[in-house]
């Protein structure tokens, strides 16, 4: 069975930059489309970005030009490197892998802390 | 805002059937699949329902999904004490407010 572990977060100063990492086990990242959705304090889930198999890309507006998704095939691995933080990005960060939805399967997520 | 429209509270007591709705537009629902998600804060989002009304394996046949035009519902019935969650639905969305969009969400309550 797919599994996924997020790990990364932390409190971070504004302007600052993190990475964000997904290991994931049970099924080959680089065959399917993996995502990043987000959750902020008291706020619903929100999809932050998407690569698919054959590497595309894709943002929503809110983090285009200041984060991007990537993955290394032979550790198997998602990342999100979040330049330009802001506190408006506080919020916990899942991975997950697309098959049928945006994301059939979902790690327990890491919170990133943007403050001074 | 989200691009995706969801009542913020239903609630329901042990046993009954409710009913979450979510709107939408021509851009998302109206012409890609629907799914649900079961959120308990602090834990794994949960796949409920994908292409509309598909259930994965494991998923008790008292969660259902339809959709009809720009628009979508996920019914529970038979309501559980441990059915009270946040539920989200998501779509693809054809416009440039990126490729996938979720609901705003529904806090669940059984009473």
């Amino acid at each position: 069975e797919a599994q996924l572990v997020e790990s990364g977060g932390g409190l971070i100063q504004p302007g600052g930059s993190l990475r964000l990492s997904c290991a994931a086990s049970g099924f080959i990242v680089s065959r399917n489309y993996m995502s990043w959705v987000r959750q902020a304090p008291g706020k619903g889930l929100e999809w932050v970005s998407v690569i698919y198999s054959g590497g595309n890309t894709y943002y929503a507006d809110s983090v285009k030009g200041r984060f991007t998704i990537s993955r290394d095939n032979s550790k198997n691995t998602l990342y999100l490197q979040m330049n330009s933080l802001r506190a408006e990005d506080t919020a916990v960060y899942y991975c997950g892998l697309g098959e049928a939805s945006i994301a059939d399967y979902w790690g327990q997520g890491t919170l990133v802390t943007v403050s001074s | 805002q989200s691009v995706l429209t969801q009542p913020p509270s239903a609630s329901g007591t042990p046993g009954q059937r409710v009913t979450i709705s979510c709107s939408g537009s021509s851009s998302n629902i109206g012409s890609n699949y629907v799914s649900w998600y079961q959120h308990l804060p602090g834990t794994a989002p949960k796949l409920l329902i994908y292409r509309n009304n598909q259930r994965p394996s494991g998923v008790p046949d008292r969660f259902s999904g339809s959709k009809s035009g720009t628009s979508a519902s996920l019914a529970i019935s038979g309501l559980r004490s441990e059915d009270e969650a946040d539920y989200y639905c998501a779509a693809w969305d054809d416009s440039l407010s990126g490729p996938w969009v979720f609901g705003g969400g529904t806090k669940l309550t059984v009473l």
